[in-house]
């Protein structure tokens, strides 16, 4: 199985500044059609969560563009540009590369400092 | 408007079974295969288990494989996912999610099921 470690668990951040998000998985998710499965979820407080980034650096639909998704092979990044309020939560990376089974990564837990 | 409605979570005694079901609507249900997600109280998501859009090949999870089967009924829109042999570590919000290419295009508001004497 394909073990997600993200880095760091918890994050405190000042409103406008920006913030980073560590995934990395235990193999390479290149897959041999040349995508990456490597999707990034939010999880706002008593809210079903909702993805924001799916294959390495697509946003989803109604994301705002301060998201951003990178990275290749084994390490990857969620970048906020500008951290607002709405953005507290926790975030969740997972690979879909190879399965079974879906791994996610343990969660990120963002607030506002 | 997509809408996605788990039903059939509950408080079940070790060793019980439950039925979740998923009811879709405002998209074409059989252009998906289909996940069922779970949260523990306070916890993670851990995948639990896919179908794929045909309903004839599904994957499950070691820690439930060979007590729990999921199915759907296509003309119905319905997932569903029988649970059997139940433990206090089945406890856990379950979430049905959908995949056109990648898991997570759309998410239920999850049915929470307590396994419990």
């Amino acid at each position: 199985d394909v073990v997600m470690t993200q880095s760091p668990l918890s994050l405190s951040v000042t409103l406008g500044q920006p913030a980073s998000i560590s995934c990395r998985s235990s193999q390479s998710l290149l897959h041999s059609n040349g995508k990456t499965y490597l999707n990034w979820f939010q999880q706002r407080p008593g809210q079903s969560p909702r993805r924001l980034i799916y294959e390495l650096s697509h946003r989803e639909s109604g994301v705002p563009d301060r998201f951003s998704g990178s990275g290749s092979g084994t390490d990857f990044a969620l970048k906020i540009s500008r951290v607002e309020a709405e953005d507290v939560g926790v975030y969740y990376c997972m690979q879909s590369t190879h399965w079974p089974p879906y791994t996610f990564g343990q969660g990120t837990k963002l607030e506002i400092k | 408007e997509v809408q996605v409605v788990e039903s059939g979570g509950g408080l079940v005694q070790p060793g019980g079974s439950l039925r979740l079901s998923c009811e879709v609507s405002g998209f074409i249900f059989h252009g998906y295969d289909m996940h069922w997600v779970r949260q523990a109280p306070g916890k993670g998501l851990v995948w639990v288990s896919r179908i794929d859009r045909d309903g004839i090949g599904a994957n499950y999870a070691d820690s439930v494989n060979g007590r729990f089967t999921v199915s759907r009924d296509n003309a119905k829109n319905t997932l569903y996912l029988q649970m059997n042999s139940l433990r206090a570590e089945d406890t856990a919000v379950y979430y049905c999610v959908g995949d056109r290419g990648s898991p997570g295009d759309f998410w239920g508001q999850g049915t929470l099921v307590t396994v419990s004497s």
